[in-house]
């Protein structure tokens, strides 16, 4: 079964500092890498993808870096502040085919 | 106001009892997707509907049921043949599922069955 691998867990960050996550995957086909945010009780929301024909893609301070030949791409959050706290999900898909989740992570910025 | 709806919020139910889980959009979306979220899990995939009248399933389709006689619209029964059916059920949509498009979450619904 196609998998996304993510880590950590769970990540305390205090404010102003950046969040890490980190996701890895096998499938060499895939081709669409969006990151989902969800809040509690609520469903997720796209936050940010790319594809792998750029190796980082950038949105106010929200950052996914892309590692082709590795098979790993990240999401970075700057200057994380308390309402970022919320979990945070990678995902990946082939043209075509339904996305893969990771497993989630919950991220925690403490003020 | 566009985008997906799910209700309830949150539905108990006794073991041995099926339970219908209602989704509606007015995105105009072809496809929609149903989500079984567990803690560490992630969310998987239970079926999904690319377009009306037409499912497939998902990774974890035992023990579930859905139709989609409307384009509108994609219950789910969750029967009593599904094991472990306590679980944050979410329901999404997707202009189409044949392409790499964002898919636009409900709020879910919690169910616990005892």
């Amino acid at each position: 079964q196609q998998q996304v691998k993510q880590s950590p867990q769970s990540l305390i960050v205090q404010k102003g500092g950046i969040s890490i996550i980190n996701c890895a995957y096998e499938n060499t086909a895939f081709d669409y890498f969006p990151w989902y945010q969800q809040f509690p009780g609520k469903g997720p929301a796209l936050l940010i993808a790319i594809r792998p024909d750029v190796s980082e893609k950038k949105e106010g301070r929200f950052t996914i870096s892309f590692n082709k030949s590795a098979k790993q791409f990240s999401l970075h959050i700057m200057d994380s502040q308390p309402g970022d706290s919320a979990t945070y999900f990678c995902a990946a898909s082939e043209y075509g085919n339904k996305l893969v989740f990771g497993a989630g992570t919950i991220l925690r910025v403490k003020s | 106001d566009g985008g997906i709806t799910q209700s309830p919020k949150y539905l108990f139910r006794k073991e041995g009892q099926n339970v219908t889980l209602s989704c509606e959009q007015n995105l105009n979306h072809d496809a929609m997707y149903w989500y079984r979220q567990d803690p560490g899990q992630g969310l998987r995939l239970i079926y999904y509907s690319q377009i009306v009248n037409d499912f497939q399933k998902g990774d974890i389709a035992e023990g579930y049921s859905v139709s989609r006689e409307k384009k509108e619209s994609f219950p789910l029964t969750v029967t009593s043949a599904q094991k472990n059916p306590t679980a944050f059920y979410l329901c999404a949509s997707s202009i189409d599922a044949g392409g790499n498009y964002e898919q636009y979450f409900g709020p879910g619904t919690r169910l616990t069955v005892t």
